[in-house]
C-alpha cells in the first residue's frame, strides 16, 4: 500500500533553515508528482509546493516563493523541501501527499516550529 | 481561486442530514471534459485530511454512501444523509483546477 513518511522537522529560530524529507513506498514513485501541504495549529490545510514526476516543473505558494525549494530523487523515492529564512508563520505540520484527482494519499506529517 | 465554505460550524442530531456549502471565486468546471475539479476532505483530530469525494461527486473507494456531493461551476455541496457519531470532524473543500491549490476554511460538524 502507499506509504509516505515525512521527517526532518524540529524547532528553529526565525531566519533559520530546515530540510524536510518525504520517503515514499508502495507505488511507482517516479510516475507521480508530489506535493507539500502544511497546516498551522487550529487552521486549515495550506498548499505549499509541488514537483512534477520528472522534476521538470515546480510550483510554489506565494507565501514561500524564494525561500523554499522542492526537489526529488527518484532513485531514492524521496522528495525534499529545503526551507530557508524561516518565519514564525511557517510554524505548521508539514505533510507530503500524492495527487491523482485530489490529494488521495498523505503522510502523518513533520512538525516545524519557528520560535526564538 | 478563493474557496469559501458555509457554515463554519454545524450541529446536527444523530441520524439527521448535514449539508455543507462551498463556493469558488471562479468556475471549477473544465469545459473539455465537463468535470468539476473539486474535492471534499474529512479531517479528524491528530490525522491528515482524508479524501472523501473527487470530481465534486465521485466517492473515493471505501467512503460510505451516506456521503454525497453535488454542484457545478462555482457552487458545491457536501451532504451527509444520516449523521453518525464517527462523522464528527472538520470538512474541507479544495480545488485542483489550477495552482496554487486552495482549500476552504473548513466546516466543523458536531452532534447536537
Amino acid at each position: 500500500q502507499v506509504q509516505l513518511v515525512e521527517s526532518g522537522g524540529g524547532v528553529v529560530q526565525p531566519g533559520g533553515s530546515l530540510r524536510l524529507s518525504c520517503d515514499a513506498s508502495g507505488f511507482s514513485f517516479s510516475n507521480y508528482a508530489i506535493h507539500w501541504v502544511r497546516q498551522a495549529p487550529g487552521k486549515g490545510p495550506e498548499w505549499v509546493s509541488v514537483i512534477a514526476y520528472d522534476a521538470t516543473q515546480k510550483y510554489y505558494a506565494e507565501s514561500v516563493k524564494g525561500r523554499f525549494t522542492i526537489s526529488r530523487d527518484n532513485s531514492e523515492s524521496a522528495v525534499y523541501l529545503q526551507m530557508n529564512s524561516l518565519r514564525h508563520d511557517d510554524t505548521a505540520l508539514y505533510y507530503c501527499a500524492t495527487e491523482e484527482v485530489g490529494f488521495d494519499n498523505w503522510g502523518q506529517g513533520s512538525q516545524v516550529t519557528v520560535s526564538s | 481561486i478563493v474557496m469559501t465554505q458555509s457554515p463554519d460550524t454545524l450541529a446536527v442530531s444523530l441520524g439527521e442530514r448535514a449539508t455543507i456549502n462551498c463556493k469558488s471565486s471562479q468556475s471549477l468546471l473544465y469545459s473539455s471534459n465537463n468535470k468539476n475539479y473539486l474535492g471534499w476532505y474529512q479531517q479528524k483530530p491528530g490525522q491528515p485530511p482524508k479524501l472523501l469525494l473527487y470530481w465534486a461527486s465521485t466517492r473515493e473507494s471505501g467512503v460510505p454512501d451516506r456521503f454525497s456531493g453535488s454542484g457545478s461551476g462555482t457552487e458545491f455541496t457536501l451532504t451527509i444523509s444520516s449523521l453518525q457519531a464517527e462523522d464528527v470532524a472538520v470538512y474541507y473543500c479544495q480545488q485542483y483546477y489550477n495552482y496554487p491549490r486552495t482549500f476552504g476554511q473548513g466546516t466543523r460538524v458536531e452532534i447536537k
